[in-house]
């Protein structure tokens, strides 16, 4: 069973802090994605990678930025929250080709203060 | 027009009920296409692949047609824990376009 886990189930911050959400895939999975999703709007892509030191921007970039120093691992970086941060954040993995289906963390919802 | 749309429902139907539900997609050249379960608070979890054939897992019958552009599933004989929001995935190239999603809730 592919595993994917997220490194808070909650989180609570300030507004101006930075904050760090990280994910871990056991499954040697090459593609990895960063999405937030909110009520009324689904899941909006904020990142992705499709390999180790890559990334690319998807949707809804502005605010975050990303980082995949090793092949199981993507972190996605608030470099100064915001109040519109407040959301669920989700990373998913999939194994070569974007064809192919997606697998979920539990999610992170993160509160900004 | 949305790239994947979904009727947002909630669906509300006795349990035992057989429901269905599509989502249509705007790009012909679309490649591959899943429906997903969310729990509430929950991540979205697979629940099946759609093939060009059509497939069917145990209550769950998935299709896809292509002319019209949509995909469609059914769910036969609901149970109460068949209450979920059913999400549409479409990739088309590298990228992977989810619906909104579609609510359910299945009634005693």
């Amino acid at each position: 069973d592919v595993k994917v886990t997220q490194s808070s189930r909650y989180l609570v911050k300030r507004t101006g802090e930075k904050v760090f959400l990280e994910c871990v895939q056991d499954m040697d999975h090459e593609n990895m994605f960063w999405y937030r999703q909110d009520p009324g709007l689904g899941l909006r892509l904020i990142y992705f990678s499709y390999d180790v030191k890559m990334k690319e921007k998807g949707d809804i970039p502005e605010g975050y930025s990303v980082s995949r120093e090793k092949k199981e691992r993507f972190s996605l970086i608030l470099e100064s929250a915001s109040t519109n941060q407040t959301s669920m954040y989700l990373c998913a993995s999939t194994l070569g080709d974007t064809g192919r289906a997606q697998y979920f963390g539990p999610g992170t919802r993160l509160l900004v203060l | 027009r949305k790239e994947v749309e979904q009727d947002p429902g909630p669906f509300n139907v006795p349990e035992g009920a057989t429901v269905a539900f599509n989502c249509t997609y705007s790009n012909s050249a679309s490649q591959s296409f899943f429906w997903y379960r969310q729990d509430c608070r929950k991540e979205p979890k697979l629940l099946m692949s759609v093939y060009s054939s059509g497939n069917e897992d145990g209550r769950f019958t998935a299709q896809l047609n292509r002319a019209s552009q949509y995909i469609s599933l059914l769910i036969r004989d609901s149970k109460l824990s068949d209450s979920a929001t059913y999400l549409c995935v479409v990739t088309l190239s590298a990228k992977i376009i989810f619906g909104s999603g579609t609510r359910l809730s299945i009634r005693p």
